[in-house]
């Protein structure tokens, strides 16, 4: 059981280029999220999503898409990168049941725009 | 949205039982509260989760008053282990509205 997977893990880009990170689970959760935590700050909600085929805006969307490939896999395109979007991004999944809401989070990708 | 507020930072010593509040004002009827711990270059770590009164596991107890307006994290006999940032959350059960706070740095002395 990898839990949820991150992919990169580091990556630099130039101001204007576009790229997208990767997260996987594989624990059949419905729920799955995109957050971002700059230095020194909490957590950011981008984009969610509740089940798959569905995808949400959150507290930061902007400069921001998803794709929620299947149940497994929810990427994170940055289609026009800018400094402002140096971060560290963490995906996370959840069961989002009445009985548990508990979210399990990757190991983060650390992205630098220059 | 509910918004939440915890204390930017606390210390302790080993050994010392730790309680974190954190406010949640605006908290609506059908929102959980959980709380997550993070070490630094690492994702935040589930802890506990609870809806009303008081939950305990393993590891910690989570204290909710009848108003919900605030919640209390309670961790006995922490370790230096323990030092770390942990954060209130507050969502609701379409697991949308999620709103991290900004975190509490705890520092565990010897």
């Amino acid at each position: 059981n990898a839990g949820v997977t991150q992919t990169p893990k580091f990556q630099v880009l130039k101001t204007g280029q576009s790229m997208t990170l990767q997260c996987a689970q594989d624990m059949n959760h419905n729920s799955m999220y995109w957050y971002r935590q700059d230095p020194g700050m909490g957590l950011r909600l981008i984009y969610y999503s509740a089940s798959e085929g569905t995808t949400d805006k959150g507290e930061v969307p902007n400069g921001y898409n998803v794709s929620r490939l299947n149940k497994r896999e929810f990427s994170l395109r940055l289609e026009s990168a800018a400094p402002s979007q140096t971060s560290v991004y963490f995906c996370a999944s959840s069961e989002a049941s009445f009985s548990s809401y508990e979210q399990y989070f990757g190991p983060g990708t650390r992205l630098t725009v220059t | 949205l509910a918004k939440t507020t915890q204390p930017i930072s606390m210390d302790s010593y080993e050994g010392q039982e730790v309680n974190i509040t954190c406010s949640h004002n605006n908290i609506a009827t059908n929102d959980y509260i959980t709380w997550y711990q993070q070490f630094p270059s690492q994702g935040p770590r589930f802890i506990i989760q609870g809806y009303k009164t008081k939950v305990t596991n393993e590891v910690a107890s989570l204290f909710i008053p009848a108003d919900r307006k605030s919640s209390t994290l309670s961790l006995p006999r922490v370790s230096l282990s323990d030092t770390a940032v942990y954060y209130c959350l507050v969502g609701n059960q379409a697991g949308t509205a999620l709103i991290f706070g900004k975190g509490t740095t705890l520092s565990v002395s010897s």
